[in-house]
């Protein structure tokens, strides 16, 4: 089990361009999340989905989209990208099953925007 | 919308010395989950609470769940090296399929 992959694991963006950061989960969890890791400000929580299909905003979505076509992939699209999304973006997975909803992380994409 | 707010923001403290981290929450939680994330590194689960006034202990961390479910604390009893990082306390409202983290507590530890 790799468990919990994201790519690319750095990288520099200028302002306008944008990217895909991309996420797979090999543990046929349901549950998926893309959140962004300011310096000091602990995890905001930008989209997630609950199955193949189905996504939906966090507290951060502006700037962002996603799409959930299998249950194993989660990619993270900037459009436009701006100094505003540099920032470390870290996706993770959970089964949903009963009470625990313990989050698998991904290792992070450091993303700069100049 | 739902705040989890957690301190201190940063504690520094000799090997062996005790730490504790608190966080409180603006509602009435679920559950709710403690996280530790290594410096360079992502967060790592470490133990979820459930029941109101729930005490956990893993080895020397200890982990207890407020009566009214709204805080919880993260007790660490003699510090080691190894226990440097950011510890994240990350609440969860019944319903919902999402967690509302706190910003952490920073520990470091000087030998």
């Amino acid at each position: 089990n790799a468990g919990v992959t994201q790519t690319p694991k750095f990288r520099i963006l200028k302002i306008g361009q944008s990217m895909t950061l991309q996420c797979t989960q090999d543990m046929n969890h349901n549950y998926m999340y893309w959140y962004r890791q300011d310096p000091g400000m602990g995890l905001k929580l930008i989209y997630y989905s609950v199955g193949a299909g189905i996504t939906d905003k966090g507290e951060v979505p502006n700037g962002y989209n996603v799409s959930r076509s299998t249950t194993e992939d989660f990619p993270l699209r900037l459009e436009l990208a701006a100094p505003s999304q540099t920032s470390v973006y870290f996706c993770a997975s959970s089964s949903g099953q009963g009470l625990t909803y313990e989050q698998y992380f991904g290792p992070g994409t450091r993303l700069t925007v100049t | 919308g739902q705040q989890v707010m957690q301190i201190p923001q940063y504690q520094h403290v000799q090997e062996g010395e005790d730490f504790t981290t608190y966080c409180n929450s603006s509602t009435t939680l679920s559950n709710i989950q403690w996280y530790k994330q290594r410096p360079g590194g992502h967060p790592v689960f470490l133990i979820q609470l459930v029941k109101s006034g729930e005490v956990k202990k893993q080895k020397r961390l200890t982990f207890q769940f407020g009566e009214a479910k709204k805080n919880s604390s993260l007790h660490i009893t003699a510090t080691q090296t190894t226990d440097v990082g950011t510890y994240f306390c990350a609440g969860r409202n019944s319903g919902y399929s999402t967690l509302t983290f706190g910003k952490g507590t920073m520990l470091l530890v000087s030998p």
